[in-house]
């Protein structure tokens, strides 16, 4: 178990174009969570998937943001013509969850962008 | 809307002494409660997870208790180390299984 990974690591891009994040969670985890941090702050729901259903998204992800988590593993955000105030951490998490029960979400490392 | 406050928001403390941080909510019907370490530029490290139907949980030096009637959690640390030194983040599951709501941090610098 490698833990959960995400690529890349850090992206500078303009303002304007579009970029793509991609997460891997913790094999067999079923669900997988979004998040963004901005500096100073705690990290933001996003948005969260179960195995490859989409079942809830924040208001913060405005429609410039894409998530999609195609066969139930990997996941991948993108965001489509990026502003500057989209330059944040952003933080993938996986859980192992059923119905009625609680489980811990894992996090990944982030991949910290910066729009100029 | 969940708010969440930490206090302190920063504190220095010399080796060895023992802390406590505070978590509030502004809606206390929170279902569970989660503590975070987070190291600077990095990802987020689970500390400890308090569940429902319990009030704490204790991992090595560090113990968390959990008020669901107050909406209040703290995070105990005894014997602090230069080693501790991180943001500390406390957040709390409004619904099962689904988001987690966060509090700022409390960043805390450990003196040796």
């Amino acid at each position: 178990d490698t833990g959960v990974s995400q690529d890349p690591r850090h992206k500078i891009t303009k303002r304007g174009q579009n970029v793509t994040f991609r997460c891997d969670p913790i094999s067999e985890h079923n669900r997988l969570y979004w998040y963004r941090q901005t500096l100073g702050q705690g990290p933001e729901f996003l948005t969260y998937f179960q195995n490859e259903a989409q079942l809830e998204k924040s208001r913060l992800l405005s429609d410039r943001f894409s998530a999609e988590r195609p066969k139930g593993s990997f996941s991948t955000l993108e965001i489509q013509r990026t502003e500057q105030g989209d330059s944040a951490m952003y933080l993938c998490a996986s859980s192992l969850g059923y119905r009625g029960e609680v489980e811990t979400q894992y996090f990944g490392p982030g991949t910290r962008l910066l729009v100029l | 809307k969940q708010e969440v406050t930490q206090i302190p928001a920063a504190l220095s403390v010399p080796e060895g002494e023992n802390l406590v941080l505070n978590c509030s909510f502004t809606d206390s019907a929170i279902y569970n409660l989660q503590w975070f370490r987070q190291d600077p530029g990095k990802g987020l490290t689970s500390l400890l997870l308090i569940q429902s139907s319990q009030r704490e949980q204790t991992s090595g030096r560090l113990n968390a208790s959990l008020d669901k009637s107050s909406g209040r959690s703290t995070l105990y640390i005894a014997a602090s180390q230069p080693g501790d030194s991180a943001t500390y983040l406390c957040a709390g599951y409004m619904e099962y299984g689904n988001k987690l709501v966060f509090g700022a941090g409390t960043i805390l610098r450990v003196k040796s």
